[in-house]
Parts: C-alpha cells; sequence; structure tokens
C-alpha cells in the first residue's frame, strides 16, 4: 500500500536554529498537508497545498514557518527560528483529490527544541 | 473558525463492554472523517461520512452523521484490546482544511 514517507523520525534542534522537516507524499496526490500534534493532544492543521500554493494556513502558521515542494515530490515544512514550544510532532498527510477522500498521514517527526 | 468538540475524551472500557464517542461542530460540515491513532503512532483513516443522517458499518464500528452535518458518533460494541488507541472525528468545509477534534482515548480492562 502507497506510504507518505516523513523523515526525520525524530530532530532534536536548538533553539533558535532552523529545521526542515521532509515528507515525500504518494506520487498521485494532489492536495498536501502539514499537521502538528504536541504531546497527548489534538492534531492541529498548520497549512494545506495545493497546485503549488498555500491554499489555507492556521494562525499557528505564522512568518516562522513555511512549506516548499521543490522538485515535485518532497514536500518541506521550514521553521526559521526554533521556539520551546514548536516541540511537538508534526505529520504530512497528502490526498489524491479535495472532496471524498481520506488522508493518508506519515509516521511523522518528533520535533524537540532545547 | 470552526470548532470540532469531541466527548469523552478518555474511555475506560471493560472488554466486551460497548461505548460510543460523540463529535460536534459549530459549523455544518460538507463530510467528517474518523481516524483512529494508535499509542505512539499516526492518525489512520477509518471512514468518511457525506450525507445528512448517513450510518456506516465496519464490522463492531458504527459511525452516524446527524441530520444537520453537524454532529456525529462512534459506536464500538463488544470492545476487544486491539480497539485501544485515540479515536479523532475531523470535519471538513472545504477541500483544504481537515479540523480534528480532542480524541476520545480508550482504554481496555481485559
Amino acid at each position: 500500500e502507497p506510504e507518505v514517507t516523513q523523515t526525520p523520525s525524530h530532530q532534536v534542534t536548538q533553539m533558535g536554529q532552523e529545521v526542515i522537516l521532509r515528507c515525500v507524499p504518494i506520487s498521485n496526490h494532489l492536495y498536501f498537508y502539514w499537521y502538528r500534534q504536541i504531546l497527548g493532544q489534538k492534531v492541529e492543521f498548520l497549512v494545506s497545498f495545493y497546485n503549488n500554493e498555500i491554499s489555507e494556513k492556521s494562525e499557528i502558521f505564522d512568518d516562522q514557518f513555511s512549506v516548499e515542494r521543490p522538485d515535485g515530490s518532497n514536500f518541506t515544512l521550514k521553521i526559521r527560528s526554533t521556539k520551546l514550544e514548536d516541540s511537538a510532532m508534526y505529520f504530512c498527510a497528502s490526498i489524491f483529490r479535495g472532496q471524498n477522500y481520506g488522508y493518508t498521514f506519515g509516521s511523522g517527526t518528533r520535533l524537540t527544541v532545547v | 473558525g470552526q470548532q470540532v468538540m469531541q466527548i469523552p475524551q478518555y474511555q475506560h472500557v471493560q472488554e466486551g463492554e460497548d461505548f460510543t464517542t460523540y463529535c460536534n461542530s459549530s459549523t455544518t460540515l460538507s463530510n467528517i472523517q474518523w481516524y483512529k491513532q494508535r499509542p505512539g503512532g499516526h492518525p489512520v483513516f477509518l471512514i468518511q461520512l457525506v450525507k445528512s443522517g448517513e450510518v456506516k458499518k465496519q464490522k463492531r464500528l458504527t459511525f452516524q452523521f446527524g441530520e444537520a452535518k453537524k454532529n456525529s458518533s462512534l459506536h464500538i460494541t463488544a470492545t476487544q484490546t486491539t480497539d485501544v488507541g485515540t479515536y479523532f472525528c475531523a470535519g471538513k468545509t472545504n477541500d483544504y482544511k481537515l479540523s480534528f477534534g480532542a480524541g476520545t482515548t480508550v482504554t481496555v480492562r481485559a
């Protein structure tokens, strides 16, 4: 079964450093998403990406965050200057089309900011 | 903005018993989806409901979508230890955003 692949599985970074989280969505999927989940809490929407541009973003997704699909396969989330409160599990997800499909989530990247 | 609320937050169930988790949205949804997240895992898609009043079954799991398309429920019968995890409902109003409820974390007493 096709999978969404995320790397690394765990990233530890110093506060103030930049991190890039990487995702390879399922190849024929068209819509891409980043979500985050602080330990023990709900899955929070960060951003959606379609047709090479951001479709929607949440209030969490401020100027410190950016997304890219640099080469038609990878989908990256960059956090420019990490804060302690950015520590969370970050999930990438993709779907083939928008309306009537379930999301396929990757296994996540656990980001720890120290 | 859209909010999806889910209760209860925790459900401790004796093996073999039934339970229900409930989901309510502050706005009318185009569809609602349910996901299961095992401890340490990622959300896995279970089902999607689209039509008003829709009921779908997956073995011991029964999913309902309310007539007003603002609420949903998941009922599990004869709970097994394999049912352990967190069940999230997630509501959709457009193509670009799925809003998750807080989840119901299920533990099972053997």
